[in-house]
């Protein structure tokens, strides 16, 4: 099994400015399968990137990813209040798929 | 877009058996896979398992293997997901989860509103 693991666990920024979330994986992950979820309180996770780069539908050019292997990186620039979710990486590449531990992103 | 609608909050008791449904909506739509995520209170996402309905395969995690069942009925739309033997730590948001194929990746683009599945004596 994989094992992603998220950090930092919280994350405290001020609007306007950049936010880096890091994922690294237990083994190689193929790029075409790393994706990035962002959930805020009471409401189902919401996709944000697929293919480790690529931006899900609606999703604004504040969102950003990239990586390779084993290491993977979502950030967020120009951080709005909005932005206060937790974001999860999540492999679907080998079976079991998996999701990282989530980091918790607080806007000041 | 498919917008998925689940079936309501359920309580079970240890040992029982609970199902849930799901049903997609939003036109004619294609779905290459489904799959089921949960969320304990105050925890992050397990993934559960998924079936690729045109194949058919299914993936499951082995830690719910032989407890867990993800069936899909092309015929309504509506896919279920068995959960037996239940447990207190099976308490959970149970959300299914659609994948379009090449159209978001092969990733979870859709995801239902959650079921809240309480197991309690």
């Amino acid at each position: 099994e994989i094992v992603l693991t998220q950090s930092p666990g919280t994350l405290s920024l001020s609007p306007g400015e950049r936010a880096t979330l890091s994922c690294r994986a237990s083994q190689s992950v193929s790029s075409s399968y790393l994706g990035w979820y962002q959930q805020e309180p009471g409401q189902p996770p919401r996709l944000l990137i697929y293919g480790a780069s690529t931006r899900a539908t609606g999703i604004p050019d504040r969102f950003s990813a990239s990586g390779s292997g084993t290491d993977f990186t979502l950030t967020i620039s120009r951080l709005e209040p909005e932005d206060s979710a937790v974001y999860y990486c999540h492999q679907y590449d080998s079976s079991p798929y998996t999701f990282g531990q989530g980091t918790k992103l607080e806007i000041k | 877009q498919v917008q998925l609608v689940q079936s309501g909050a359920e309580v079970k008791k240890p040992g029982s058996s609970v199902k849930v449904s799901c049903k997609a909506s939003g036109g004619p739509v294609n779905i290459y896979a489904i799959g089921w995520v949960r969320q304990a209170p105050g925890q992050g996402l397990e993934w559960m398992g998924r079936i690729i309905p045109s194949f058919p395969r299914e993936n499951y995690a082995p830690k719910l293997q032989g407890r867990v069942t993800i069936t899909m009925d092309e015929g309504t739309g509506t896919a279920h997901m068995r959960l037996s033997s239940l447990r207190y730590d099976d308490t959970a948001v149970y959300y299914c989860v659609t994948s379009l194929g090449i159209l978001d990746g092969y990733s979870w683009g859709s995801w239902g509103q959650g079921t809240l599945v309480t197991v309690s004596s």
